[in-house]
């Protein structure tokens, strides 16, 4: 079936510095990929997506590319700030079944 | 545009209890609508799905139900609640015109804590 997979453990880095959270995926057919940011006590809002191989999804500085053959949809950040601590969820839906497969999710926290 | 409800914000409830949460969706017709529960420090869980008024899939077997009795109403549901079902609990449409295919909308979720 399908799922995502993204890496283990908190992220914890310092302003001004370079995110990447890595997300690989396992899927038949040809899913749509998106990345979701939860804020503390807060609902998930959807950062950016993509549809289809080599479609690059970017929002608020936020970037992600489609690697079809790495299987891979990787968020990056050039310079993080405080206010981009938050948990960030991979996710992929399949055209077949309504449904989306979300990855367990990396907490992310920026220091000053 | 769309906008998706949820309430209470909040809920403490004793062992035993019942529960109702309910979501609304405003703005759009026919959406597939979404129950999931966050576990504290954990990831999204499906609970339930459905595509139309009275349609119900089930994700997971467990003590809690949901009903759709309109087209933008999706209400979960306990008859007696464990501590297990804490959690924060999301809910979610899909399938509205102008939104991307499969991509889902979050509501603002309700904390609910069982002691």
């Amino acid at each position: 079936g399908n799922s995502v997979t993204q890496m283990e453990g908190p992220v914890t880095l310092s302003e001004e510095a370079f995110l990447t959270i890595n997300c690989t995926y396992t899927a038949t057919g040809y899913p749509s990929l998106f990345w979701y940011v939860q804020y503390p006590g807060e609902g998930l809002q959807l950062l950016l997506k993509a549809t289809k191989a080599d479609d690059k999804g970017s929002n608020k500085g936020f970037e992600a590319t489609y690697r079809k053959e790495t299987t891979s949809f990787h968020l990056e950040k050039g310079s993080v700030q405080v206010s981009d601590s938050a948990v960030y969820f991979c996710a992929l839906s399949d055209r077949g079944n309504n449904r989306l497969a979300f990855g367990k999710g990396n907490q992310v926290v920026v220091i000053p | 545009s769309q906008t998706i409800h949820q309430w209470p914000a909040t809920l403490v409830q004793p062992v035993g209890s019942p529960l109702s949460l309910e979501c609304t969706v405003e703005g759009t017709s026919n959406p597939n609508l979404y129950w999931y529960r966050q576990a504290a420090g954990r990831g999204l869980q499906l609970l339930f799905y459905s595509v139309g008024i009275g349609q119900i899939s089930s994700e997971v077997p467990q003590n809690l139900s949901a009903s759709r009795p309109q087209d933008r109403q999706f209400i979960l549901s306990s008859k007696k609640l464990l501590l297990s079902d804490s959690g924060f609990y999301l809910c979610a449409w899909e399938g509205s015109p102008g939104s991307s295919y499969n991509e889902q909308f979050f509501g603002p979720g309700t904390r609910l804590t069982v002691l």
